[in-house]
């Protein structure tokens, strides 16, 4: 089965509306990351979140491992902010290394 | 201000034809990245190079190889392209592996006919 579950798969929004986007992962893990795809498809790292909860700006980060989950908090969201949402699960196995993406939650924010 | 550049920025070729995409990275970086983004715009990573070691996704097909010369390069070269290698390849780079911000490049898209 899949490793990383994203949700929802898409998301439309008000503009000012805040929305909460989940990363669930079936397996251990070394961190979690969040990054977000521009609609032209430009792609910039937003977290790099092992534990606990991070902010930048309206965007908080909170990853709980024992609970396997990960979520993403976009507060006052603009209409700029539409775009593809990614999580991705990092692992170390054996000194190598890995990075498990999920499928994706696609935010359009109406104004 | 891009600073992780790809080219070519479109190819399209035949099948069992040999491809080859570049990656240059100006900010000074250890690791760099392939990754695939498919259709679906499903992600994954291809290959990591981070201070000469080379980590593969053992999913990858063994037609894909990366090709270094230096830290700031690493190309991608497919030997004998199939009709499912049509996608999306980005290049990465970062400080390092795991804790740091990754830099993508604009993207080589692939379309094998």
């Amino acid at each position: 089965g899949q490793q990383v579950q994203q949700s929802p798969a898409s998301l439309v929004l008000q503009e000012g509306e805040n929305a909460e986007l989940q990363c669930n992962f079936s397996t251990s893990l070394n961190s979690m990351q969040w990054f977000y795809q521009r609609p032209e498809g430009s792609l910039v790292s937003l977290f790099y979140n092992p534990s606990g909860t991070k902010q930048s700006g309206r965007l908080t980060s909170t990853t709980v491992i024992k609970e396997r989950r990960s979520s993403l908090h976009i507060s006052s969201s603009q209409i700029t902010d539409s775009g593809t949402y990614l999580c991705a699960m990092e692992q170390r196995p054996s000194g190598s290394w890995q990075l498990i993406f999920g499928s994706g939650t696609q935010l359009t924010v109406m104004p | 201000e891009t600073a992780v550049f790809q080219t070519p920025n479109y190819h399209v070729t035949q099948v069992g034809n040999e491809v080859s995409f570049n990656c240059k990275q100006t900010l000074g970086h250890d690791t760099m990245y392939w990754y695939k983004q498919d259709s679906k715009k499903l992600l994954k990573i291809m290959f990591s190079y981070n201070n000469k070691q080379l980590i593969v996704n053992e999913t990858v097909p063994r037609r894909f190889s990366p090709q270094s010369s230096d830290k700031a390069h690493l190309n991608l070269r497919i030997k004998s392209v199939e009709p499912e290698d049509s996608a999306v390849y980005l290049c990465a780079s970062s400080l390092g592996l795991g804790e740091y911000e990754q830099y993508f490049g604009p993207g080589t898209r692939l379309t094998v006919l």
